[in-house]
């Protein structure tokens, strides 16, 4: 079945450091992929997403782009900040399939100043 | 106003209590999910609605039944709540891009 592994946190980094993280997926289908972050104490919020190969996703700095050959879907910012400490969830929807939305286990930043 | 409105927020009860989680949204989405999230276990889906008579199991079903009330309402409930279902729930919307919209959880706690 569909599946999403990324990478283990927790991921603690300083300031204005460069953030990836590393996701990659199976699918029988032609998957759309996602990135969701969730805030302390709230739900998860859509942060980017690409609907096919070769699209980047990219909002608030970070951005991943949909590699068909690796089949990956990396996170990444240039340059954290403090209020980026967050469990990051990454996520396929494979539309040939039943239409759930499979997560990954998040990974939890946490991004000192 | 959020979009998708779960309540209670959070709840303590007893095992062998009957508890139900409801979810309320304003988006005018179809599908529906309610799922659960466990630390190191990322999310995991327990039902979902295409529409009011179109409910389908997760996997992770077992010990929940949902009841789709209208396309605005789809509540979740544990007839007899055991300790292992001490978690976050989480509803969700699903617009047709597949982007999910999620409520602000319930955390339930069985003693």
């Amino acid at each position: 079945g569909d599946s999403v592994t990324q990478m283990e946190g927790p991921v603690t980094l300083s300031e204005e450091a460069f953030l990836t993280i590393n996701c990659t997926y199976t699918a029988t289908g032609y998957p759309s992929l996602f990135w969701y972050v969730q805030y302390p104490g709230e739900g998860l919020q859509l942060l980017l997403k690409a609907t096919k190969a070769d699209d980047k996703g990219s909002n608030k700095g970070f951005e991943a782009t949909y590699r068909k050959e690796t089949t990956s879907f990396h996170l990444e910012k240039g340059s954290v900040q403090v209020s980026d400490s967050a469990v990051y969830f990454c996520a396929l929807s494979d539309w040939g399939g039943s239409e759930k939305l499979v997560f990954g286990k998040g990974t939890k930043l946490t991004v000192n100043p | 106003d959020a979009d998708v409105t779960q309540t209670p927020r959070n709840r303590i009860t007893k095992t062998g209590k009957r508890i139900m989680l409801e979810c309320s949204q304003t988006k005018g989405h179809d599908r529906m999910y309610w799922y659960r999230q466990d630390p190191g276990l990322g999310l995991r889906l327990i039902y979902y609605s295409f529409d009011v008579k179109d409910i389908n199991k997760g996997e992770i079903s077992d010990g929940y039944s949902v009841s789709r009330q209208a396309q605005a309402k789809f509540s979740l409930s544990l007839e007899s709540a055991i300790p292992n279902q001490t978690a976050l729930y989480f509803c969700a919307t699903k617009d047709r891009t597949g982007e999910l919209f999620f409520g602000e959880g319930s955390r339930l706690t069985v003693l």
